[in-house]
């Protein structure tokens, strides 16, 4: 069983849409939760980072974190042509170094 | 200013063949951490260095995989005696130091192919 689960999509959905994307994760050691959007033949760019649990608001972005659940979440409102890529959740623990461990990553298609 | 750069942006080899792959990171950055992402998955960490050392290379798949960074920037990724199976976009990401909230920024990665 891997560490991080995410749901490989395709997720397609409407302009204008909420888009609710998810990862779980087993490790507990985990204390930093990032969202990555990687768009075709690019590198991953960091989109969200959060810490504690909670929610975290950046424009039509929102991450959600749930600790004891060990389940986190971005939500993004209003959707647009233009986030379609894929979103890779990641994390980290506070062990020393920054070595991220990724989800599998969710292909989003937004359809005009 | 510059991001992390990353040449070739294509590498196709032959089985058992040698390729090095590199990386140039953001300037300032100390820490540097090289990922492999395969078709369909999310990046796979391999390796990492704070300045010259390798702080963590827990992730190498096996001896044929070494990096070094001699000078504390650039890094090179290299692959002895390919096989099929190193096919992927192999990442490069830096950071300005390896603590857990500094935010790594990645490269558009090298696609390596063995045919």
């Amino acid at each position: 069983q891997k560490e991080v689960e995410q749901d490989p999509g395709p997720l397609s959905v409407p302009e204008g849409a909420i888009v609710s994307l998810n990862c779980t994760y087993s490790n507990s050691a985990f204390q930093y939760f990032m969202w990555y959007r990687q768009y075709s033949r690019k590198g991953p760019e960091l989109l969200m980072y959060t810490y504690s649990s909670g929610n975290k608001e950046d424009g039509r972005f929102t991450a959600q974190v749930d600790k004891s659940s060990k389940y986190i979440s971005l939500f993004i409102r209003d959707s647009q042509p233009s986030d379609s890529a894929t979103y890779l959740c990641a994390m980290t623990g506070t062990g020393g170094g920054n070595k991220l461990t990724f989800g599998t990553g969710t292909q989003l298609k937004v359809e005009l | 200013g510059a991001g992390v750069s990353q040449t070739p942006s294509n590498k196709v080899t032959e089985k058992g063949k040698y390729v090095e792959l590199r990386c140039d990171p953001i300037s300032g950055h100390t820490a540097l951490y090289w990922y492999r992402q395969s078709l369909g998955q999310g990046p796979e960490f391999l390796i990492y260095f704070q300045g010259t050392g390798a702080a963590d290379d827990s992730g190498l798949p096996n001896d044929r995989f070494f990096a070094v960074r001699p000078e504390g920037s650039v890094s090179t990724l290299k692959i002895q005696r390919t096989e099929r199976g190193d096919s992927a976009v192999y990442l490069c990401a830096s950071s300005l130091s390896f603590s857990s909230t500094d935010t790594q920024y990645f490269g558009p990665g090298t696609r390596l192919t063995v045919l």
